[in-house]
């Protein structure tokens, strides 16, 4: 089963509105990625962070690896209503082959 | 090609019926994966090959279920005798190494009915 708590579920936000949402867990990731998967798509890498502590930015996404490496957080600054989707994270373990993934949060974008 | 590569993208079954799943990754990437996703869940991991050896199996719901990268390229997942739970969308993913950023097909989507 998925080891990723993955909050807000979802969001409903204006356009023009900042988002954040953010993974914890009770385990320690070394990789922590984001992706985005729209409807009938497969997912799509966003942000991938390898450090604890490393904050990456992608246009106006920002993704941060948290300290202790339990936890990471994405950001979307002034959003856009091409940002409406299914964000996931993802995290990935020395001693496990898979990723392991969040169940999600679902973004709408109101114009 | 560019991206990882999934046919068919739809597939509909009846039940007790096999069917075929192929994946084309990315060319010269070692490390490919397999994922079960459920309608409004995240994808779950089923197995993972580096090149062609099946280095963990331990997602695969039952033994009906079977994957193989004979080649250690194109991939195929195999579901025997389908049953109504198979149905979800079965997505392939493709990365240099098994820990760096893995790149994901568009998906089939299986329907058992």
């Amino acid at each position: 089963g998925q080891q990723l708590n993955q909050s807000p579920q979802s969001m409903f936000i204006q356009e023009g509105e900042d988002v954040s949402m953010n993974c914890t867990s009770s385990s320690i990731f070394n990789t922590w990625l984001w992706y985005k998967q729209d409807p009938g798509e497969g997912p799509v890498l966003l942000i991938a962070l390898y450090k604890a502590g490393e904050l990456t930015s992608n246009g106006r996404l920002t993704a941060q690896f948290g300290i202790t490496r339990k936890d990471s957080f994405l950001n979307i600054s002034a959003s856009i209503p091409s940002d409406v989707g299914i964000y996931f994270c993802a995290g990935h373990q020395y001693n496990n082959n898979d990723m392991r993934f969040g169940a999600g949060t679902r973004l709408t974008v109101k114009p | 090609g560019a991206g990882v590569s999934q046919s068919p993208r739809y597939k509909v079954a009846k039940r007790g019926q096999d069917v075929a799943l192929r994946c084309d990754p990315i060319s010269g990437h070692v490390s490919l994966f397999w994922y079960q996703q459920a309608l409004g869940q995240g994808p779950e991991f089923l197995t993972y090959f580096q090149n062609e050896a099946q280095l963990d199996k331990s997602g695969l719901p039952s033994d009906r279920f079977f994957a193989e990268r004979p080649e250690g390229s194109v991939s195929t997942l195999k579901i025997q005798r389908t049953q109504q739970e198979d149905s979800a969308v079965y997505l392939c993913a493709s990365s240099l190494d098994r820990s760096t950023e893995a790149f994901f097909g568009q998906g089939t989507r299986l329907t058992v009915v």
